[in-house]
This record gives C-alpha cells, structure tokens and sequence, in this order.
C-alpha cells in the first residue's frame, strides 16, 4: 500500500497567518492526490482534487501544489473558520490511502 | 446535488456481521460509483473498498476476505456488510460518491457518517 505522512501532525497559527501542510507519499503518485477539511463531528470535505485543483465553493485562500511524492496545502490567510484536522488521499491505485490528519488550531 | 444517508445499528455483537446501508438522493446510482470510508474514533481515515453502477466492486486487501457492498437500484441503496467483527471494527463509518476524470478520483460529497460500536 502506498504511505501518506504528512507534517506536521499538528499546528498551531493565528488568524492572517500563511499556513502550509505537506503530504509526503511512499511512492510517486504524479498528481493523485487529494485534500479533505474535516471540522469536529463532521465528515470530511474535499477541498482541492488532482493535487491542484480547487473543489467548487472552496475559498480561494486554499491551494494545492505537488506532484510525484511530494505535495502541500497552503491556506493563504487563516480563518478561524478554518479549525479543523486535514488529511491527504491518494487515488493512484487501490487500496486508496489516507494520511494520519492534521489538526490546525488557532493560537 | 446528490445527498448521502448511512444508517444501520449502532451497536454490533462480536463474531456478527455489521451491516450498514447509504440511502443516496439526487442521483442515480448507476450514474456513479460508491465508496466506504470508515475513522476510528481519534484516528485517521481508512478506505474500505468501492462499488460501481454495475455492481462490480473492489476491496481493501486487509478487509477483502470479510467485506461485501451490494447496490438496491430500486432503494437507492448502497449496502456494507462486515462479517466476524472485533472491537478494531468499532469506528464511524462513511459512505461517499466517487467521481472524476481524466482517470482522477475524489470523493464528493459524504454522508454524514454512523458510528458503529463493537461490543458484548
């Protein structure tokens, strides 16, 4: 199965600041990779597909960058909206993976 | 837009079979195709397998020899059963639509989850 580890596994930031997560694969997975927003209690929702690719009705403060094993979330301005753990998945090939979350919390 | 229901029992026996069932609205689900996605409590996502319109599914490997998905055309229905269960099973689970293209996947959108406690 192909291994997704991001970093950090928790944050700590104040609103207006840049914030970047990264997802490291075990293997190349070209641009096979997805971003989820999962607010306590909540299921998770996509956020940008295709590594890069905003999902409609996201704010435009999220992006996506990577390919290969390589990849980041950047939230441009954190809002305190944007509370929540993150997590990575990759549809290279089956069985599909996760990363282990990120939580981001507001300092 | 379609919309995703899971539902089932809350509490499952040891040894039984955990079944569970999403109720898909605003979309047909042979138009698409079915993911399960279950969280322990406190930890990260792992992916259960997948049914497409036509019924053919995939599994994940450390599941595989106890899984099966189904589809009810006519309920609109996508069901999960999980045989031999242990307390590990014990998490929320989810159902998702998958779709994409150019040969890329994401899930969009998810059920609200059930959660499903493993015990005696």
């Amino acid at each position: 199965d192909i291994q997704l580890t991001l970093s950090p596994s928790s944050l700590s930031a104040s609103v207006g600041d840049r914030v970047t997560i990264a997802c490291r694969a075990s293997h190349p997975i070209s641009t096979f990779l997805n971003w989820y927003q999962q607010k306590p209690g909540k299921a998770p929702k996509l956020l940008i597909y295709a590594a890069s690719t905003l999902q409609s009705g996201v704010p435009s403060r999220f992006s996506g960058s990577g390919s290969g094993t390589d990849f980041t979330l950047t939230i441009s301005s954190l809002q305190p909206e944007d509370i929540a753990t993150y997590h990575c998945q990759q549809s290279f090939t089956t069985p599909y993976t996760f990363g282990q979350g990120t939580k981001l919390e507001i300092k | 837009q379609v919309q995703l229901q899971e539902s089932g029992p809350g509490l499952v026996k040891p040894s039984e079979t955990l079944s569970l069932t999403c109720t898909v609205s605003g979309g047909s689900l042979t138009s698409y195709y079915w993911t399960w996605i279950r969280q322990p409590a406190g930890k990260g996502l792992e992916w259960i397998g997948r049914i497409y319109g036509s019924g053919h599914a995939d599994y994940n490997p450390s599941l595989k020899s106890r899984v099966a998905m189904s589809l009810d055309v006519s309920k609109n229905q996508v069901s999960l059963n999980i045989n031999s269960v242990t307390a590990a099973d014990t998490a929320e689970y989810y159902c998702a639509s998958s779709t994409g293209s150019a040969s890329h996947e994401w899930l969009d959108p998810w059920g609200q989850g059930t959660l499903v406690i493993v015990s005696s």
